[in-house]
């Protein structure tokens, strides 16, 4: 079955502990991104990659760092959480071409205390 | 740089209802334009989609037409049911297919 997989889909932790939540594809997909979900403010993209070892920031990578060392995977660092960065998480993948539709994980919800 | 504006929700419709969620966009180039809807606890999922001035995207009996020259991509349809209640996002891919704009989304219920 054609699917993105996160995990956790749900983390409590404390500031400053340092976190990392995967994501991976099996659709062979080039573009892979990660949003934010926040009441009111729709989806914020954090980063994205157009393909391996490339990677570029959306409009609000504060906080944030990525990898993309294999086609399959990209996973978001949070290195020093603090808990304006309590949010819903999403990964996504596509086909390279701004046609192509996202591929949505089930989302991960982090709570930073 | 590009944005994408919805109309606010939350919208509350009788079953039958007919169904206007508004969505404006401001970008350059020749972007795409794309519906998602997120059902509670799920990512979200592609309604629909339109590449280029004056496409139709149709599914589900939802449709959306890329109108360039008001810059608006409206997601309608004529008779709801209380399973399409939702939340419904708006979104641009841009000429460049790297960055993509969501809208703020849309809750919508629908009463049987």
């Amino acid at each position: 079955e054609a699917q993105v997989t996160q995990n956790p889909r749900y983390l409590i932790t404390v500031t400053g502990k340092k976190l990392t939540v995967t994501c991976s594809q099996n659709m062979n997909h080039e573009y892979m991104s990660w949003y934010r979900q926040d009441p009111g403010l729709g989806l914020r993209q954090i980063y994205y990659s157009m393909n391996v070892e490339v990677t570029d920031k959306g409009d609000v990578p504060e906080g944030y760092k990525v990898s993309r060392k294999e086609k399959r995977n990209f996973p978001l660092i949070l290195e020093s959480p603090s808990p304006n960065q309590t949010s819903l998480y999403f990964c996504a993948s596509s086909r390279t071409g701004n046609n192509q539709p996202q591929h949505f994980g089930d989302g991960t919800r982090l709570s930073i205390l | 740089g590009d944005s994408v504006t919805q109309m606010e929700g939350p919208v509350t419709l009788s079953e039958e209802a007919f169904l206007t969620i508004n969505c404006t966009y401001t970008a350059t180039g020749y972007p795409s334009l794309f519906w998602y809807v997120q059902y509670p606890g799920e990512g979200l999922q592609l309604l629909l989609k339109a590449t280029k001035a004056d496409d139709k995207g149709s599914n589900k009996g939802f449709e959306a037409t890329y109108r360039k020259e008001t810059t608006s991509f409206h997601l309608e349809k004529g008779s709801v049911q209380v399973s399409d209640s939702a939340v419904y996002f708006c979104a641009l891919k841009d000429s460049s297919a790297s960055k993509i704009i969501f809208g703020s989304g849309t809750r919508l219920s629908i009463r049987p």
